[in-house]
């Protein structure tokens, strides 16, 4: 089955203490994009990655690191972890960019706790 | 010039009404237009697009309509369905890299 699959779906952390959420996809998609998603906010893109060890900032990415080693994975890092980091994060890939012609797959999301 | 605005935030429609959610531009750049549904535990998932060079598109109960002018498009879901209930996202980009976000809508379709 075709997906993108995030782990783990529930974080509870304290402020400073480093984590990484992990994202992996099955379809081959060379693009790939992390989100976080607050209340009346929507979506806003922290980071994406076009191929392989090509990364670039998104529209929120301070407290944010990510890499692209392999084309299935995009892990998230969060180095020291703050409270206005407490959010739904959500990883998605695409087959190219998120254009007409490209739709984008997520995952089922992360809901990150920050205390 | 970037923002999409996304309106109603919420709406409670009966079953079997139509459900309208409405979302502005401004950047008459902006070339497609995707439309992503939300169900409560999962990500969105892309549900209808349209391009600037239509005005409707329409899939099952589910229609666009596009007003370039105005720099306004909707969706309407007909007859709508308990199902329906989810969150919908407006969107609109003209690159393949950067789609720029409604803040959303929760629908409530009330049996």
């Amino acid at each position: 089955e075709a997906q993108v699959t995030q782990n783990p779906r529930y974080l509870i952390t304290v402020t400073g203490k480093k984590l990484t959420v992990t994202c992996s996809q099955n379809m081959n998609h060379e693009y790939m994009s992390w989100y976080r998603q607050d209340p009346g906010l929507g979506l806003r893109q922290i980071y994406y990655s076009m191929n392989v060890e090509v990364t670039d900032k998104g529209d929120v990415p301070e407290g944010y690191k990510v890499s692209r080693k392999e084309k299935r994975n995009f892990p998230l890092i969060l180095e020291s972890p703050s409270p206005n980091q407490t959010s739904l994060y959500f990883c998605a890939s695409s087959r190219a960019g998120q254009g007409r012609g490209s739709p984008l797959h997520f995952g089922n999301g992360t809901r990150l706790t920050v205390t | 010039q970037q923002q999409v605005k996304q309106s109603p935030q919420s709406l409670i429609v009966q079953k079997g009404g139509i459900s309208i959610i409405n979302c502005a531009y401004e950047n008459t750049a902006f070339d497609y237009f995707p439309w992503y549904q939300q169900f409560p535990g999962k990500g969105p998932a892309l549900l209808i697009a349209i391009r600037p060079d239509v005005s409707e598109k329409k899939e099952g109960r589910f229609t666009i309509s596009f007003n370039k002018s105005a720099k306004q498009f909707s969706l309407h879901i007909m007859d709508s369905q308990p199902g329906d209930s989810a969150t919908y996202f407006c969107a609109a980009t003209r690159s393949n890299y950067q789609l720029i976000w409604g803040a959303g809508t929760k629908l409530i379709i009330k049996p």
